[in-house]
């Protein structure tokens, strides 16, 4: 079946540094690709999404770019803040069922 | 007003008792998932439902019955709680076929203890 697989966490950086997670997925035809953030206490929330390849998905600083070719979609920001410290999650939707099927989530800490 | 809000916010019980979580979404979505995220924060989801329909149903123990009395409501229903069932259960929602399909609005959990 499809699966997401995240780089294990957590990450640490310091405020200011650049900001890569790795997600590559496996899939059935071409998923939907999305990160959802969840922050200390609180329920996931949608960061950004692409629905095609080559497609870029950003949002608050955050980018991603759906790779056919190398079934990727990492994550990256150029200068993290404290703010930013959360879990993240790489996410594919099933083209058959619709269903999010979600990677293991990769913490970010950052420090000040 | 909350989008999508689940009660308890913490829930601690014994082995063997039964328990419920109460879920209700705001934004007239027509679906409504469970999702679970173990210690590991690994997130599966258990069930979905449309307009009150079950249409995922993912292997979870029979002790777990998800209900929906209508399209804004899906609570969870577990009886004879174990200790692998503790964990933060999620509930959401999404309004398919508006371009937003695979957007899901999270609540924000219930942390089950199970002692």
């Amino acid at each position: 079946g499809d699966s997401v697989t995240q780089m294990e966490g957590p990450v640490t950086l310091s405020e200011e540094a650049f900001l890569t997670i790795n997600c590559t997925y496996t899939a059935t035809g071409y998923p939907s690709l999305f990160w959802y953030v969840q922050y200390p206490g609180e329920g996931l929330q949608l960061l950004l999404k692409a629905t095609k390849a080559d497609d870029k998905g950003s949002n608050k600083g955050f980018e991603a770019t759906y790779r056919k070719e190398t079934t990727s979609f990492h994550l990256e920001k150029g200068s993290v803040q404290v703010s930013d410290s959360a879990v993240y999650f790489c996410a594919l939707s099933e083209k058959n069922t619709g269903k999010l099927i979600f990677g293991q989530g990769t913490t970010l800490q950052v420090k000040p | 007003d909350t989008a999508v809000s689940q009660t308890p916010k913490y829930l601690v019980t014994q082995m063997g008792n039964d328990k419920s979580i109460k879920c209700e979404q705001n934004l007239g979505h027509d679906t409504m998932y469970w999702y679970k995220q173990d210690s590991k924060k690994f997130l599966k989801i258990m069930f979905s439902y449309n307009n009150k329909e079950l249409i995922i149903n993912e292997t979870v123990p029979n002790r777990f019955s998800p209900k929906s009395p209508d399209k804004a409501h899906l609570n969870l229903h577990i009886n004879s709680l174990e200790l692998g069932d503790s964990a933060v259960y999620f509930c959401a929602s999404s309004q398919p076929g508006q371009g937003s399909n695979e957007k899901l609005f999270f609540g924000s959990g219930t942390q089950l203890s199970v002692l």
